[in-house]
């Protein structure tokens, strides 16, 4: 089957504009995840669904970015005001609930911000 | 604070050799410990995932090991194939926090012919 696709594949964006990530999970899948991938490094949790809700947003750095997943499926991460240190590999993975331990990533936007 | 450390950072081996990757967590409560693999341009793929409970899990070459105690894990590779070239990234959850897991920052193994 399907799995976790993300759109675009890669974004360039000018400094201080407004960009949207896309994420289509797994169908199926309750529970959905957004990390950032910095170059060199392991990626970094921003923030989790369960549902439709965010059960965790721990992560998001700062009010520049925000989720959502209206209908507890696609979700869409949205970053204002863009800065050059937003520039990272942005991956999304789902899992089939709130107690499943398998995550299924896909395979990330690039975003580089100039 | 909780952190994940891998070692080495990077390595080197020749196809059909073995290798093992090391994992150290300061991760509490533990919940499980994870090794994924992650191609270039690609996003991580689960290998094993590890509970409290488990000291051992394989996945065809690959066999992880876990000490609660020490909060060590280990990845071991055998008999290495030129496909197995890759990081590997070791990512531990603190128990309560189902999304929130911690990830090292892997170690980036190249088998060469």
């Amino acid at each position: 089957g399907a799995g976790v696709s993300q759109t675009p594949s890669n974004k360039v964006t000018e400094k201080g504009k407004y960009v949207e990530l896309r994420c289509d999970p797994i169908s199926g899948h309750t529970a959905l995840y957004w990390y950032r991938q910095s170059l060199g490094q392991g990626p970094e949790f921003l923030i989790y669904f369960q549902g439709t809700g965010a059960a965790d947003d721990s992560g998001l750095p700062n009010d520049r970015f925000f989720a959502v997943r209206p209908e507890g499926s696609v979700s869409t991460l949205k970053i204002q005001r863009t800065e050059r240190g937003d520039s990272a590999v942005y991956l999304c993975a789902s899992s089939l609930g709130a107690f499943s331990y398998e995550q299924y990533f896909g395979p990330g936007t690039r975003l580089t911000v100039t | 604070k909780n952190q994940v450390e891998q070692s080495p950072q990077s390595l080197i081996i020749l196809e059909g050799k073995n290798c093992t990757l090391q994992c150290n967590y300061t991760v509490s409560p533990f919940s499980n410990l994870r090794w994924y693999k992650q191609d270039t341009g690609r996003g991580p793929v689960s290998l094993t995932i590890m509970t409290f409970s488990e000291n051992t899990k394989s996945n065809g070459r690959y066999t992880a090991t876990l000490d609660a105690d020490t909060k060590q894990s280990s990845l071991h590779i055998t008999a290495s194939q030129l496909s197995d070239s890759a990081s590997y990234i070791c990512v531990v959850s603190a128990e309560g926090s189902q999304g929130n897991l911690i990830f090292g920052k892997g170690t980036k193994l190249s088998v060469k012919p």
